[in-house]
This record gives C-alpha cells, sequence and structure tokens, in this order.
C-alpha cells in the first residue's frame, strides 16, 4: 500500500489558519487522499477526503497537488477544540481489503 | 440516527481470562472494521469484515484473538487468556461500503485494562 509521511507535531494560535502537510509520492491513480483526527480520549473522526480536485467543507479545506505526490490539509481559522493528531490515509477504489491504514499522524498544539 | 456503539465501555479483567467486546456498526453499514490503540500509540489494525465476503484477518496479532459478525451487523471481538499486553483502547469502525471516498465512523471504544 502507498504510504504517507506526516510530520509528527505542529504547533498553532489560536484563530490563525493551520496548514498540515503530507506527502505521499508513490500514490496510485486509483488511491483516495483521507484525513481524520482524533481528539484526546475519543475515536478518530473523518476530516475530508478528495482525489484529484481541492475540496472543502465546513470542518477544513484539502488542496492536493498537481502531480497528487502531496497534499495539505487546511484548518482556516484554528480553535483549541481543533487540537487533535491529524492523520493523512490513503485508500485504494480498487482494493476490496481497503481497511484504514493509520500512520502516526501529527499532532497538533494549538495556543491561546 | 445512533452512531458506532461499542460496550462496555471499560473492562478489567485479570489475566488468563477471556473477555468479549461487542460493536454495534451504524444501520446499513458493510464495511465493519476493528482496531486497537495503545497508550500513546497509533492505531493498529486487527480485523475487517466487508458484507458475506470472508473477513481480512492480516491484523490479528495471535490465535487468541478472533472476531465474527453475526448477520451482517453486530460484531463481537474475543480475546481468549488474556495477556497484559492486551491492555488497550479497541475500536470499531463502521462505513457504508469500502470503496471509493467512503467515510468510517468510529465507535468511542473499549478500555481494556488486563491486571
Amino acid at each position: 500500500d502507498a504510504k504517507t509521511t506526516q510530520p509528527n507535531s505542529m504547533e498553532s494560535n489560536e484563530e490563525e489558519p493551520v496548514h498540515l502537510p503530507c506527502n505521499h509520492s508513490t500514490i496510485s491513480g486509483t488511491d483516495y487522499i483521507h484525513w481524520y483526527r482524533q481528539l484526546p480520549s475519543q475515536g478518530p473522526e473523518y476530516v475530508i477526503h478528495g482525489l484529484t480536485s481541492n475540496v472543502n467543507n465546513r470542518m477544513a479545506s484539502l488542496a492536493i497537488a498537481e502531480d497528487r505526490k502531496s497534499s495539505t490539509l487546511i484548518l482556516h481559522r484554528a480553535t483549541l477544540r481543533d487540537a487533535a493528531v491529524y492523520y493523512c490515509i490513503l485508500r485504494d477504489q480498487n482494493n476490496a481489503g481497503n481497511m484504514l491504514t493509520f500512520g502516526g499522524g501529527t499532532r497538533l498544539m494549538v495556543k491561546p | 440516527g445512533a452512531g458506532v456503539s461499542q460496550s462496555p465501555s471499560n473492562k478489567v479483567t485479570e489475566k488468563g481470562k477471556d473477555v468479549e467486546l461487542r460493536c454495534d456498526p451504524i444501520s446499513g453499514h458493510t464495511a465493519l472494521y476493528w482496531y486497537r490503540q495503545s497508550l500513546g500509540q497509533g492505531l493498529e489494525f486487527l480485523i475487517y469484515f466487508q458484507g458475506n465476503s470472508a473477513p481480512d484477518k492480516s491484523g490479528l496479532p495471535s490465535d487468541r484473538f478472533s472476531a465474527e459478525r453475526t448477520g451482517g451487523s453486530v460484531s463481537t471481538l474475543t480475546i481468549q487468556r488474556t495477556q497484559q499486553e492486551d491492555s488497550a483502547v479497541y475500536l470499531c469502525a463502521s462505513s457504508l461500503g469500502a470503496v471509493l471516498g467512503t467515510e468510517a465512523f468510529f465507535g468511542q471504544g473499549t478500555r481494556l485494562t488486563v491486571v
């Protein structure tokens, strides 16, 4: 399976934008890029996903590089509640055994 | 409707005893996943069910671990002869399917402590 690389941790100030990078240089043409986050003492929750085009939803934006070898999750205004571990995951739409494979993720710390 | 429900939320058991952890997925979700997360660690895949297909058991750490899914709905993860290293949070997730950009919904987990 194609793997992703993320920084171990990042810091942000409250109410400032946050850009969380993810490298996936071995991504295949059928891989979707998914982002999940895990708040303290909770199960992971879905944030956003995309294939080729940039995506926006109420939680975040996903910017995907033209060659799809990297992507960036954008939180437009970080709040203290956004402090979590953010996971970038590739899911192959053609793979019937399509479990989510979680890497180490990026621990985002938000300072007031 | 309700999300993914797991029970019990906490379980303390003695070393050597068997435990059963239950997962109620979202109604209509054909895919169901079990993961575990040790303290301060990432998520470790255990087993995956998709519809009527044979489950993917490639993540089960030993033959003490087994899981079943009855009627394509409720799933039970069983750990026999528990060991202290089995202590972790066991997370269940479900999704509509395992293709395209389907979102997986996670339960709150069962915190298992083996003493």
